[in-house]
C-alpha cells in the first residue's frame, strides 16, 4: 500500500469555524489530490496539486483552499466551515502514471 | 454535467456467480479507465484499469471490458466471494487531464453466501 496518511481521522466541528485537514505521503510522488465523497455523488475533487506550491482547483472548490510547501504534505483548509462541508474527504496520490492512491479518509462534521 | 455515470446503485449476487458492473462516459477524450473498490471506514483501494488502445484487461478473477463505440465498459468479477462485497467506482481520465480522474457514482455489491 502507498503510504498516505490523514489525520485527523474524525472532527466535530461548528458552523463558522476554521478546519485544516492533512495528508502526508512518503511515496515522494508528484501528484496530490483532495476529494469529498457524499452520496449519489461519488468522489468529487476538490483541488490537486502537481507540485511544490504548485496547485489547482477542481470541480468543488468552493469554501476550500489548499497549500503545499513540501512535497509529502498536501493541507486541506476550509476557512469558515458550512453544513454542507459535512463529508468524508479522501486524499490521494500518484505518480508517473494517471493510477492514484487513496488515504484512509478524514469524516468530518460541521454542526 | 456527469460525464462518467454508474446507472446501477446497487447489485445483489449469489457467491460463486458472475458479477457484472456497469460504467458509461460521455467524453470522448477519456483514454484511460480505471475501478476502484471501496470498504466502509476505508479508502478506495485500485482494482484494475485499461487504456483506450485495449478492449479487454484480466487480473485473476477480475477482468475490464471496455467498449469504446458505445462508450461503456464493465468489470466482471467471477466467481463472486463474500469478500467483494463493496462500493465500486469506475473512473476515468484523458491524456491532458494532468492525471485527473472523473469518477462514477459508485454501484453497492453485495455477495451473498
Amino acid at each position: 500500500d502507498a503510504g498516505i496518511t490523514q489525520s485527523p481521522r474524525h472532527k466535530v466541528t461548528e458552523t463558522g469555524t476554521p478546519v485544516t485537514l492533512r495528508c502526508h505521503q512518503t511515496e515522494n510522488h508528484r501528484y496530490m489530490y483532495w476529494y469529498r465523497q457524499d452520496p449519489g455523488h461519488g468522489l468529487r475533487l476538490i483541488h490537486y496539486s502537481y507540485g511544490v506550491k504548485d496547485t489547482d482547483k477542481g470541480e468543488v472548490s468552493d469554501g476550500y483552499s489548499v497549500s503545499r510547501s513540501k512535497t509529502e504534505d498536501f493541507l486541506l483548509t476550509l476557512e469558515s466551515a458550512t453544513s454542507s462541508q459535512t463529508s468524508v474527504y479522501f486524499c490521494a496520490i500518484s505518480g508517473s502514471s494517471d493510477t492514484q492512491y487513496f488515504g484512509p479518509g478524514t469524516r468530518l462534521t460541521v454542526l | 454535467d456527469q460525464q462518467v455515470k454508474q446507472n446501477s446503485p446497487s447489485l445483489s449476487v449469489q457467491e460463486g456467480r458472475i458479477s457484472i458492473l456497469n460504467c458509461d462516459y460521455t467524453n470522448s477524450m477519456f483514454d484511460y479507465f480505471l475501478w476502484y473498490k471501496k470498504y466502509p471506514a476505508e479508502g478506495p483501494t485500485f482494482l484494475i484499469s485499461i487504456s483506450s488502445i485495449k478492449d479487454k484487461n484480466e487480473d485473476g478473477r477480475f477482468t475490464v471490458f471496455l467498449n469504446k463505440s458505445a462508450k461503456h465498459l464493465s468489470l466482471h468479477i467471477v466467481p463472486s466471494q463474500p469478500g467483494d462485497s463493496a462500493v465500486y467506482f469506475c473512473a476515468a481520465s484523458t491524456e491532458t487531464s494532468g492525471s485527473r480522474l472523473t469518477f462514477g457514482e459508485g454501484t453497492q455489491l453485495t455477495v451473498n453466501p
